[in-house]
């Protein structure tokens, strides 16, 4: 079993709408669950992380964490086509030198 | 202008040949990372290093190889061993993790494609 699973999409949206991204984890032991962005043939650049449970708020970005269900989700308000990208979330470990676990990545294409 | 920076952005490697991927940061981190992302599988990593002269396995080092002479620089050589090397390298640094109150977040580079012919 993946530490981290993510549906890798597409995702396909129109400008505007909610976009909504989900992830869930394994490893009760987690305690920080990142969302990084990544544009096509670039390198991700870290868009929200959140620690514990509970929900943190960027702009148009929401990042929620339910740790009874070892779910993380991501929502994106007002989506614009600048959004369009692959999301990836990922976990630390806490008891292994704090290495990242990666999903899949679900790539986004907001439509103008 | 701080930043990580990868060399180089596509390369091309016969059957049989070694390749060496330069990783370089001036952002004064202890911890560098090497990743491989293919398509469908999100990021793996390879190897990493959290101080000068010495480095660990991750989960995929197999037909791999990195050195660590320098804070600033984490070399990659991809070798003849590995058996399916066409895929994207990202290299990644960050503040060492230890004694720190929060996420250290990692910056990554801009990748390499390398291809093998």
């Amino acid at each position: 079993q993946k530490e981290v699973e993510q549906d890798p999409g597409p995702l396909s949206v129109p400008e505007g709408a909610i976009v909504s991204l989900n992830c869930t984890y394994s490893n009760s032991a987690f305690q920080y669950f990142m969302w990084y962005r990544q544009y096509s043939r670039k390198g991700p650049e870290l868009l929200m992380y959140t620690y514990s449970s509970g929900n943190k708020e960027d702009g148009r970005f929401t990042a929620q964490v339910d740790k009874s269900s070892k779910y993380i989700s991501l929502f994106i308000r007002d989506s614009q086509p600048s959004d369009s990208a692959t999301y990836l979330c990922a976990t630390e470990h806490p008891l292994n030198d704090y290495k990242l676990s990666f999903g899949a990545g679900t790539t986004v294409t907001v439509r103008a | 202008d701080g930043g990580i920076t990868q060399s180089p952005k596509y390369l091309f490697r016969k059957e049989g040949q070694n390749v060496t991927l330069s990783c370089e940061q001036n952002l004064n981190h202890d911890a560098m990372y090497w990743y491989r992302q293919d398509p469908g599988q999100g990021l793996r990593l390879i190897y990493y290093s959290q101080i000068v002269n010495d480095f660990q396995k991750g989960d995929i080092a197999e037909g791999y190889s990195v050195s660590r002479e320098k804070k600033e620089s984490f070399p990659l050589t991809v070798t003849s061993a590995q058996k399916n090397p066409t895929a994207f390298y990202l290299c990644a640094s960050s503040s060492h993790p230890s004694g720190r109150v929060t996420y250290n977040e990692q910056f990554f580079g801009p990748g390499t494609r390398l291809t093998v012919l």
